[in-house]
């Protein structure tokens, strides 16, 4: 089972603007990471929040975690063509399981 | 350094048969999950290995089971295969001790059932 849903479920945008993902997730987390998939081949992770964290920059990246709400968003700042992928967020709770999200699929038009 | 590999790459079998994906986790690694992936879906769990034991199990049926080796190399095996299992299976390793739970995944294997 899924326990995470991104929204939206496809994001298409220009080259230079800021895309926006949002997690939302069930049950109770030790940390909440960020992966990007390109073309059905291996995830990629770009970054984890623990679930003390509120926010966590990396590059272009900025994440947030609100717990209350059991939500996360990922900002991909300036996108580039490059960008274009699938992006999923996973939740870590007990014992390093890991559970996906169905994910964001994320066009950047040069 | 060597990240995640698997192999093989492609695979095509028919029902009813087994198979045997294999993993080599990256260096200083010694947790192995395995994940499937359908078309158009996130990866599922269905399980990880670590000191050579199944720690963590997802909701697979019997027919998929795996093993760890001394070098915490990792193989999965799927008997009587169904056409329902054609997906991506990822493999992703980590390190326990770092408590991060950061999983690096290798390129997957596609499996097509006939």
């Amino acid at each position: 089972s899924q326990q995470g849903e991104e929204d939206p479920q496809a994001l298409s945008i220009q080259e230079g603007e800021n895309a926006t993902m949002n997690c939302s997730y069930k049950t109770s987390i030790n940390n909440l990471q960020w992966y990007r998939q390109n073309s059905g081949r291996g995830l990629v992770h770009l970054i984890l929040i623990r679930s003390n964290e509120r926010e966590k920059h990396s590059g272009r990246l900025r994440v947030t975690l609100d717990t209350s709400k059991k939500s996360s968003s990922l900002l991909i700042t300036a996108s580039r063509a490059a960008d274009t992928a699938s992006y999923f967020c996973a939740t870590t709770g007990g014992y390093q399981k890991v559970t996906f999200g169905i994910g964001t699929k994320l066009q950047v038009i040069p | 350094d060597a990240g995640v590999t698997q192999s093989p790459t492609h695979l095509i079998k028919t029902r009813g048969q087994q198979v045997t994906l294999r993993c080599s986790p990256k260096s200083g690694h010694d947790t192995v999950s395995w994940y499937q992936q359908a078309l158009g879906q996130g990866p599922q769990f269905i399980f990880q290995y670590y000191e050579e034991e199944e720690r963590q199990r997802g909701n697979f049926p019997d027919r998929f089971s795996g093993h760890q080796f001394p070098n915490y190399s990792s193989e999965l095996n799927v008997n009587a295969l169904l056409l329902g299992d054609s997906a991506l299976y990822l493999c992703a390793s980590s390190f326990t001790g770092t408590g991060h739970q950061t999983q690096y995944f290798g390129p997957g294997t596609r499996l097509l059932v006939l």
